[in-house]
């Protein structure tokens, strides 16, 4: 079975400081790894893929398959980074999502 | 439209009903997935569409749900005889590639609430 694990519900953080959001996943072979992003009433979108291996919005993701993680990293947070994010998981089936994280970035 | 449009955006029920939702994905889109976010909750598969067919249904929670793709284009997704646990964000995203490797486009959702 395939499964991502989002252990925090909620991330509160002043601008300005670092951000990183956690993502643990279960899966035994080689998975795709996403990031996805939904902001107050829009819906969700992608944000980044760990195969692509970029920096989007400042944000980036390291795939460790030693520590089965995927966590999502920005060094300086934003007001406007507030939002909800999803880590997903692509394996041999479709793609499965976590809770979710929401992130609030305080002035 | 340039993105994934579904209907209705709410949906109120009362326990019993038959509910319809609908989803018209980007044109030209292949693949078309329908997803159920409960509350507090990340979305979870329900089905998968290539073209018109259907290739994918483990994630349907009960013979209730049944979803259909006819045309290869639009789809729908009907519930029978709702239930309160049905009530849920139902979210329908396509992709431009086949299998399941593309990468998915969300519709804003059909929020459905049974009372």
């Amino acid at each position: 079975a395939q499964r991502v694990t989002q252990p925090e519900k909620l991330l509160s953080v002043f601008k300005g400081a670092p951000v990183e959001l956690k993502c643990n996943y279960s899966y035994s072979g080689s998975p795709e790894l996403f990031w996805y992003v939904q902001y107050s009433r829009q819906r969700l979108q992608l944000l980044l893929r760990h195969i692509s291996r970029e920096s989007i919005k400042g944000f980036t993701a390291d795939l460790n398959k030693g520590e089965t993680s995927f966590h999502l990293k920005k060094p300086f947070a934003q007001e406007e980074d507030s939002a909800m994010y999803y880590c997903a998981l692509r394996g041999y089936s479709t793609l499965t999502f976590g809770k979710g994280t929401m992130l609030l970035v305080s002035p | 439209g340039a993105g994934v449009s579904q209907s209705p955006r709410y949906k109120v029920a009362k326990r019993g009903q038959d509910v319809a939702l609908r989803c018209d994905p980007i044109s030209g889109h292949v693949s078309l997935f329908w997803y159920q976010q409960a509350l507090g909750q990340g979305p979870e598969f329900l089905t998968y569409f290539q073209n018109e067919a259907q290739l994918d249904k483990s994630g349907l929670p009960s013979d209730r749900f049944f979803a259909e793709r006819p045309e290869g284009s639009v789809s729908t997704l009907k519930i029978q005889r709702t239930q309160q646990e049905d009530s849920a964000v139902y979210l329908c995203a396509s992709s431009s590639r086949g299998g399941r490797t593309g990468e998915l486009f969300f519709g804003e959702g059909s929020r459905l609430t049974v009372l």
